[in-house]
């Protein structure tokens, strides 16, 4: 099984409906983030959470919202669907410093994600 | 602010070339760099890291050198596979030791 884990794979969806993307890992780290891939934007980080009740804002957050519901689990929203928002998107973990880590992501497999 | 930069790809080569894949960045203080790979149809995975300068990182016969006086980490191969298509994303850690990605590089190599 994936360490990192993300459902659904595929998703097709209309604008203005709610999204929920899932993740939930078993590395038992402490951070996790959420990205975003665009062709020749690379990624692009939406969230990111370094703890249960650490909740911070990447680069671009509007339009997301995401919950920490322990520390294996790690949700992205999109509250509104627009057609902007089609994209790949990657959950990923990283250790925290010090703790034999130099800051390196661990991913999934990715969520792609169609707005009509 | 921190970035990198990748050179625009698609790198097409043919089997056994010698690949080159320019990075360079932008960081304040000393970030660690990595470069990740993404098989088609799969998440990123980690290939190579360098935490200081002068280091090389090195995995499946890709090397990168870790640049200080040029900012830069390129990497290369010195004879590539058809297995090697992929898309090749260069990152630096930023203070609060947050990835920073390029743009990635897409690779094709031909029979």
């Amino acid at each position: 099984d994936a360490d990192v884990t993300q459902t659904p794979r595929n998703r097709i969806t209309k604008t203005g409906k709610r999204i929920m993307l899932e993740c939930s890992q078993t590395k038992g780290h402490d951070r996790m983030y959420w990205y975003r891939q665009d062709p020749g934007l690379g990624l692009r980080l939406i969230y990111y959470s370094f703890d249960v009740k650490d909740i911070n804002k990447g680069e671009i957050s509007d339009g997301y919202s995401v919950s920490r519901q322990a520390q294996a689990k790690f949700s992205l929203s999109l509250e509104s669907a627009i057609p902007n928002q089609t994209a790949l998107y990657f959950c990923a973990t990283s250790a925290e410093l010090g703790k034999s880590s130099t800051g390196e992501l661990f991913f999934g497999e990715g969520s792609r994600l169609t707005v009509l | 602010g921190n970035s990198v930069t990748q050179m625009e790809g698609p790198v097409t080569l043919s089997e056994e070339a010698f690949l080159t894949i320019n990075c360079t960045y932008t960081a304040t203080g000393y970030p660690s760099l990595f470069w990740y790979v993404q098989y088609p149809g799969e998440g990123l995975q980690l290939l190579l890291k360098a935490t200081k300068a002068d280091d090389k990182g090195s995995n499946k016969g890709f090397e990168a050198t870790y640049r200080k006086e040029t900012t830069s980490f390129h990497l290369e191969k010195g004879s590539v596979q058809v297995s090697d298509s992929a898309v090749y994303f260069c990152a630096l850690t930023d203070s609060s030791y947050k990835l920073i990605f390029g743009s990635g590089t897409r690779l094709l190599v031909r029979p």
